[in-house]
């Protein structure tokens, strides 16, 4: 089955500065790659997603760049507000399929 | 317009216990989930149905049951409950079609605690 290694476990940025996180992934047959982001104690938000089709997506501060040849997509986020301060999962699937195989999560604190 | 809905929204079962999560969605949703996330790790699906009357396991599977008698809601059973079933179960669904929306929809969660 599906195997998503997800890097760092936790990052710390000062406001205004970018934050990474990197996903890769064992599946060749996956072509769907959402990011997600928790809040403690809540549920998991979509804030971007991919396809396999599109190598970048930019939504306002958060991109996601694919690599498909390498299995590895990224989650970049510029000029970080304290808000931002949350865990990340990145996750893969199968379209057909749906179901989500999750990244372990990067704790990310913006220190304003 | 409620999206998902899960109850209970927290749960304590003693050891050997049995019960039932009830997840609900009103988005005329094909696909259903069952995940779990254990402190500080990812989401893992555990079961998952791609319409009404269908089910499949998946990644952990062992201890659950499920059924999906209708199309709206998709029931999470525990037999005998164990100590290793203590976490935050999700419930998530989606809609269906190659090119349609894949984004998955989650409910708030359900906190069960088994001692």
């Amino acid at each position: 089955g599906e195997n998503v290694e997800q890097h760092p476990s936790t990052l710390s940025v000062q406001e205004g500065d970018s934050a990474v996180i990197k996903c890769t992934y064992s599946d060749s047959a996956s072509n769907y790659f959402p990011w997600y982001k928790q809040e403690l104690g809540k549920r998991p938000q979509l804030i971007i997603d991919i396809r396999s089709n599109v190598g970048e997506k930019k939504d306002q501060r958060i991109a996601v760049t694919l690599n498909k040849t390498a299995k590895h997509f990224s989650l970049h986020i510029i000029e970080t507000q304290p808000e931002d301060s949350a865990v990340y999962f990145c996750a893969a699937s199968f379209t057909v399929r749906r179901a989500l195989t999750f990244g372990s999560g990067t704790r990310l604190q913006v220190q304003p | 317009n409620a999206g998902v809905t899960q109850t209970p929204k927290f749960r304590v079962l003693k050891t050997g216990q049995s019960m039932t999560l009830l997840c609900a969605q009103d988005m005329n949703h094909e696909y259903m989930y069952w995940y779990r996330q254990d402190p500080g790790m990812g989401l893992r699906l555990i079961h998952y149905s791609v319409g009404e009357g269908t089910t499949a396991k998946g990644e952990v599977p062992d201890g659950y049951n499920v059924s999906r008698l209708k199309k709206q809601n998709f029931l999470l059973g525990l037999e005998s409950a164990a100590p290793s079933q203590t976490s935050v179960y999700f419930c998530a669904s989606s809609t269906y079609g190659e090119s349609a929306r894949l984004e998955q929809y989650f409910g708030p969660g359900t906190r069960l605690t088994v001692t």
